[in-house]
C-alpha cells in the first residue's frame, strides 16, 4: 500500500527556514516523478515544485523560485523541500505527492510563517 | 505559465443531477497533460481523471472528461451525495510550470 508521510511543518518567524521531509513506503520511489504542494489555509491548491524519478529535472513555481530547493534520496525513499527565506504568505498545509500527474497525496505538514 | 480558470465557483445540485465544471486555459496546450482532483473538507486530494479523459483507479464510470486545446470539462452524469466537494483541474508536463485552477465548489442539496 502506497504511503506518504511529511514532517517537517513547524511555527517559524519570517525570514527564517525550514526543512520539509516525505518519507514513503510501498512503492518502488526510484520509478516516480514527486512533487510539493501547498494549500494556504481556506484556500486552492497551489503547485510548487516537481522532481523527475532521478533528480535530473527539476521545476519550480515562480512564487518560490530561488528560495526553496527540493530534492530526493532514492536509497532511502524521501523526498526533501527546502524552505528559505519564508514569508507569511508562505503559511499553508504542505503536501508531498506521487506521480505524473499527482496520483497520491499524502496527509500533508502544517507550516506557519509569523512574527 | 499557463494560467487555468475554472467556472462555475459553486455548482448546487439535487442528487440525480448531472454536474458540467469547466477549465479554460490561457494558452493552449496538450489536454493529455490535463488533470481533475476531488477534494473534500479535511481530506488530501484524489485523483479523479488524467489525460484529459482517462479515468484514474477506482473512480467511478459517472466521472468522465473531455476537452482539447484550451477547454476541458469534467462531468458527473448523476451526482450523488458523496460527489459533495471540491474540484480542480490541473495542467502538468515535462519540464513545464505545472498549474491548478482556482477550484469549483459541488454542493449537493
Amino acid at each position: 500500500q502506497v504511503h506518504l508521510v511529511e514532517s517537517g511543518g513547524a511555527l517559524v518567524k519570517p525570514g527564517g527556514s525550514l526543512r520539509l521531509f516525505c518519507e514513503t513506503s510501498g512503492f518502488n520511489f526510484n520509478d516516480y516523478y514527486m512533487s510539493w504542494i501547498r494549500q494556504a489555509p481556506g484556500k486552492g491548491l497551489e503547485w510548487l515544485s516537481t522532481i523527475s524519478s532521478s533528480g535530473s529535472s527539476i521545476s519550480y513555481a515562480d512564487s518560490v523560485k530561488g528560495r526553496f530547493s527540493i530534492s530526493r534520496d532514492n536509497a532511502k525513499s524521501s523526498l526533501y523541500l527546502q524552505m528559505n527565506s519564508l514569508r507569511v504568505e508562505d503559511t499553508a498545509l504542505y503536501y508531498c505527492a506521487r506521480g505524473y500527474p499527482t496520483e497520491f497525496w499524502g496527509q500533508g505538514t502544517l507550516v506557519t510563517v509569523s512574527s | 505559465e499557463i494560467v487555468l480558470t475554472q467556472s462555475p465557483d459553486t455548482l448546487s445540485l439535487s442528487p440525480g443531477e448531472r454536474a458540467t465544471l469547466s477549465c479554460r486555459a490561457s494558452q493552449s496546450f496538450r489536454s493529455s497533460y490535463l488533470a481533475w482532483h476531488q477534494q473534500k473538507p479535511g481530506q488530501a486530494p484524489r485523483l479523479l481523471i488524467f489525460g484529459a479523459s482517462r479515468r484514474a483507479s477506482g473512480i467511478p464510470d459517472r466521472f468522465s472528461g473531455v476537452g482539447s486545446g484550451t477547454d476541458l470539462t469534467l462531468t458527473i452524469s448523476r451526482v450523488e451525495p458523496e460527489d459533495s466537494a471540491i474540484y480542480y483541474c490541473q495542467q502538468y508536463g515535462s519540464s513545464v510550470q505545472w498549474t491548478f485552477g482556482q477550484g469549483t465548489k459541488v454542493e449537493i442539496k
